[in-house]
């Protein structure tokens, strides 16, 4: 069974950092690409950020230079290393795994809040 | 790209069907000829579910009253006879192009 797990998630002052975790189970990590996306209090989704297969990331430009995904296949752990952070990046922020094709989200964590005040 | 989902609020009778439109502002076929087009249930307090992969495709355990269609840049996702259960809000994304976009979300509700 796929478990993703996020934690890390924590209240911090604008301009302060924050890593977030998501420990991965149930499946090979190291051959899934993996994701961020985060959501706002009452708004929709929004993604964040992507490492693919080979270890590849891209980020969404509102968090470019700011954010960085990485990955520790040994663990099975993703992970999102928030510099710089605004009121704006307040959210819950899930972990999403992608097929084995790409292109689609199939396994969603159960979030974990940050609050950016 | 942009994901436009119309309606944004959708009141249904229990037993009566819904649907969902979904348009994006460019085509959603990637060069390796698949459309990325999935379709998403958030129930309240839940973090949201893959129903729909690839325009038309149920997930693993998704009852089969859910059924998504289209093409290019048209899409619908349809509940055959909705269930107390399909309260939530259900959302298009598209993973053809960066950046993965969402549509807004449209509010299922019960009349």
């Amino acid at each position: 069974e796929v478990q993703l797990l996020e934690s890390g998630g924590d209240l911090v002052q604008p301009g302060g950092s924050l890593r977030l975790s998501c420990a991965a189970s149930g499946f090979t990590f190291s051959d899934y690409a993996m994701n961020w996306v985060r959501q706002a209090p009452g708004k929709g989704l929004e993604w964040v950020s992507v490492i693919d297969k080979l270890g590849g990331a891209r980020h969404a430009e509102v968090v470019k230079g700011r954010f960085t995904i990485s990955r520790d296949i040994s663990k099975s752990t993703l992970y999102l290393q928030m510099n710089s952070l605004r009121a704006e990046d307040s959210a819950v922020y899930y972990c999403a795994k992608e097929t084995a094709n790409g292109g689609t989200l199939d396994y969603w964590g159960q979030g974990i809040l940050v609050t950016v005040s | 790209i942009v994901m436009t989902q119309t309606p944004l609020s959708s009141p249904v009778t229990l037993g009566q069907p819904a649907s969902i439109s979904c348009r994006s502002s460019q085509s959603l076929v990637h060069s390796d000829g698949n459309t990325y087009l999935s379709w998403l249930q958030q129930r309240p307090g839940q973090p949201p579910r893959l129903l729909i992969y690839q325009i038309s495709n149920r997930f693993s355990g998704v009852p089969d009253r859910f059924s998504g269609s289209g093409a290019g840049t048209d899409f619908t996702l349809k509940i055959s006879r909705v269930e107390a259960e399909d309260v939530g809000v259900y959302y298009c994304t598209q993973a053809s192009q960066f950046p993965y976009t969402f549509g807004q979300g449209t509010k299922l509700e019960i009349k």
